[in-house]
């Protein structure tokens, strides 16, 4: 079975300028995360979709960016317009509830890194 | 590989040695807790959790324990080996549940095989 995958690996893109990343999460996962980590910081959320309905979106840092995920599959994130401060690494992670279980593992995909420059 | 130019604290082991990391956490009512492995271009992947009822977890070559009194908690590695070269964080999903286990990431600690 195919882990996360997130695509591009790695984006170079001028400040102004519009970058989407994607996230195809674990076949099956109701849940799908996004966190970043930005230059000297820890990983930190961004925002979680229960099938397409957005949970929290609290940890999104201003209205530059934008997720969606139509349809409860794949995700997408949108910055823009993308300003430096935004580069970083952008994780995907994706669960399912357990029957029974309050908790549920995250499963990351390997994540994008974004270089504005 | 992935990396963002973040300031870990960086633990050197020999090969064959145990490696001990810590985490501290600051609420009281956390009640679950997760390591995750990240190695150089790949994502954080899941190596161990544990539940605030229990002091101690073993798994293959890890075993992390959990000190509620001082709010901390350790992952050791038996028998390092260079495959266990990676940045290790602890994380913890969110109390509230609303919040719908968003996980907090602590700094992460760099481990270093030497041969």
């Amino acid at each position: 079975e195919a882990g996360v995958t997130q695509f591009p690996s790695h984006s170079v893109i001028e400040k102004g300028q519009t970058v989407t990343l994607r996230c195809d999460p674990i076949s099956g996962h109701d849940n799908l995360y996004w966190y970043r980590r930005v230059m000297g910081k820890e990983i930190k959320f961004l925002l979680h979709f229960v099938k397409e309905s957005k949970q929290d979106e609290s940890g999104m840092p201003n209205n530059r960016f934008l997720a969606e995920r139509t349809g409860g599959t794949y995700s997408t994130l949108k910055v823009q317009p993308a300003e430096l401060e935004d580069s970083g690494v952008y994780f995907c992670a994706s669960s399912q509830d357990r029957q029974g279980e309050a908790k549920n593992i995250q499963y990351f995909g390997a994540g994008t890194r974004l270089s504005v420059l | 590989g992935e990396s963002v130019g973040l300031h870990l604290p960086t633990l050197s082991v020999q090969e064959g040695d145990n490696s001990i990391i810590n985490c501290a956490y600051s609420n009281s009512a956390s009640d679950y807790f997760i390591w995750y492995k990240q190695e150089s271009g790949k994502g954080p992947q899941f190596i161990i959790d544990i539940r605030s009822n229990m002091d101690k977890r073993q798994g293959q070559r890890v075993t992390v324990l959990l000190n509620k009194t001082v709010k901390h908690l350790s992952l050791q590695i038996a028998a390092t080996q260079p495959g266990d070269s990676a940045v290790y964080f602890c994380a913890e999903p969110s109390t509230i549940k609303a919040a719908g286990n968003k996980l907090t990431f602590g700094g992460g600690t760099r481990v270093l095989v030497k041969p």
